[in-house]
């Protein structure tokens, strides 16, 4: 059962154009979205998050969005650069639990 | 900001072995760490929720005998995974938080390549 799904396995953008990352969910108990950036053999690196009761946070190119009523959020990086190039994966966080669901990651690849 | 250190890096060991992977927390108190497994090309999936001083957490479906995880100090945490065998070769990630579930405050270590021969 797959609670968060990354439903594009990859992506290929030219520099300096905006990059859109997607991600749904189905549990309506989720309370905070976080999207890491992770290289091969390393650990995942934190990029921006949101809570459950916003719409919009941005933090430099970095901005996401969430439509609670559809369950679904994205990143969008903008401008692209090459160095963005990595698996993104999005995870939700479970309040009473107080765990991380990941999503199955989507590759970007940031061309010139 | 808040670094977490796994140790080693990848390791190499012969069936029926154990092998102990370490998280440590060094500039914070992790209050719970967390312990998941990455397949090639697919998510990371939690195996584990362990909190200082008691007993870890396990995701259904994942072996407690197997997969031994101790968290006997607020900056540290062990998993063994005992009488390894080559299905058990994967990429291991710790992952620390002192309470602060927001973004930074899941940090997460570098990760254990472990193969199993």
């Amino acid at each position: 059962d797959q609670q968060v799904k990354q439903n594009s396995p990859s992506l290929s953008v030219q520099e300096g154009r905006i990059s859109i990352l997607n991600c749904d969910y189905t549990n309506s108990m989720f309370d905070y979205f976080l999207w890491y950036k992770k290289y091969p053999a390393e650990g995942p690196t934190f990029l921006i998050s949101i809570s459950s009761i916003k719409d919009k946070n941005e933090d430099g190119r970095f901005t996401v969005f969430l439509n609670k009523s559809a369950k679904h959020l994205s990143l969008h990086i903008v401008p692209s650069q090459p160095g963005d190039s990595a698996v993104y994966f999005c995870a939700a966080h479970t309040g009473t639990a107080s765990k991380l669901t990941f999503g199955t990651g989507t590759r970007l690849q940031v061309t010139l | 900001g808040a670094v977490v250190s796994q140790h080693p890096s990848r390791v190499i060991c012969k069936s029926g072995t154990s092998v102990k992977i370490e998280c440590r927390s060094l500039d914070f108190q992790a209050t719970t760490m967390f312990w998941y497994r990455q397949f090639p090309k697919k998510s990371l999936m939690l195996m584990a929720t362990s909190n200082e001083g008691s007993k870890a957490t396990y995701e259904q479906g994942v072996e407690k005998d197997k997969f031994l995880i101790n968290h006997a100090s607020l900056t540290l945490s062990t998993l063994t995974v005992t009488s390894a065998h080559p299905e058990d070769s994967s990429f291991y990630i710790c992952s620390a938080t002192g309470g602060d579930y927001r973004g930074p405050g899941y940090t997460f270590g570098s990760g254990t390549r472990l193969t199993v021969v």
